[in-house]
């Protein structure tokens, strides 16, 4: 079955850089995009952009643009975002979800890795 | 920029009986080239990711009850629990992916 099995939670110092994982199995990893989603906890949820697990190619939603990098590596079948100079804000709930086609409803989401920026 | 509005922002309903949300969306969802509508339902329990429902406004996906129902068009959307289970007490969202996906602001829905 498809699953999408994320990093463990982190904590944190502002300033810093953070990379979450997203190991994907189940299904061909290149066949599907990625996409990251960011939830505030309590909150609701905001999508942050896609990456093509084909080419590698990211494309980043507005807001999301300069800290935020998505990148692969197929040969494990498995996503990354990575946060520079992490704010406190940043502290939220990073979900990668799939696409089941090229239509961006998600179908499968992983189970979310919570990043906590903390002085 | 679209906007989604989901109201209420929160429900109490008894066991077995129903639930309705509803979605505005601030522009239309429905391509009439193909004639669907791009609108999504998740369902979101403490401590999970979102579970997808419901897309093009009315198809249940794999495994969901059929309890879940979608129904709308163009711009206004529900989505209806018939019978509500103990297990349905969640927040539900309603996303479209006319444009870049956009979800509402969530439902919660508690068991009176």
């Amino acid at each position: 079955q498809v699953q999408l099995v994320q990093s463990e939670s982190k904590l944190e110092k502002p300033g810093a850089s953070v990379k979450i994982s997203c190991k994907a199995s189940g299904y061909t990893f290149t066949n599907y995009i990625l996409n990251w989603v960011r939830q505030v906890p309590g909150q609701g949820l905001e999508w942050m952009g896609w990456i093509d697990t084909n080419t590698g190619n990211p494309t980043y939603v507005r807001g999301f643009r300069g800290r935020f990098v998505f990148s692969l590596d197929t040969s494990v079948s498995t996503a990354y975002l990575q946060i520079s100079g992490l704010k406190i804000e940043d502290t939220a709930i990073y979900y990668c979800a799939r696409i089941p086609n090229n239509y961006y409803y998600f179908d499968h989401w992983g189970q979310g890795t919570l990043v906590t920026v903390s002085s | 920029d679209i906007v989604m509005t989901q109201s209420p922002d929160s429900l109490a309903v008894s066991l077995g009986e129903r639930a309705t949300i509803n979605c505005k969306s601030s522009q239309n969802v429905l391509n009439t080239s193909n004639n669907k509508n791009y609108l999504a339902w998740y369902q979101q329990k403490p401590g999970q990711p979102p579970k997808l429902l419901i897309y093009w406004a009315s198809t249940r996906a794999s495994g969901v009850p059929d309890r879940f129902s979608g129904s709308g068009s163009g711009t206004d959307f529900t989505l209806t629990i018939s019978g509500l289970q103990a297990e349905d007490v969640a927040v539900y969202f309603c996303q479209q992916y006319y444009n870049s996906p956009l979800f509402g602001q969530g439902t919660k829905l508690q068991l009176k």
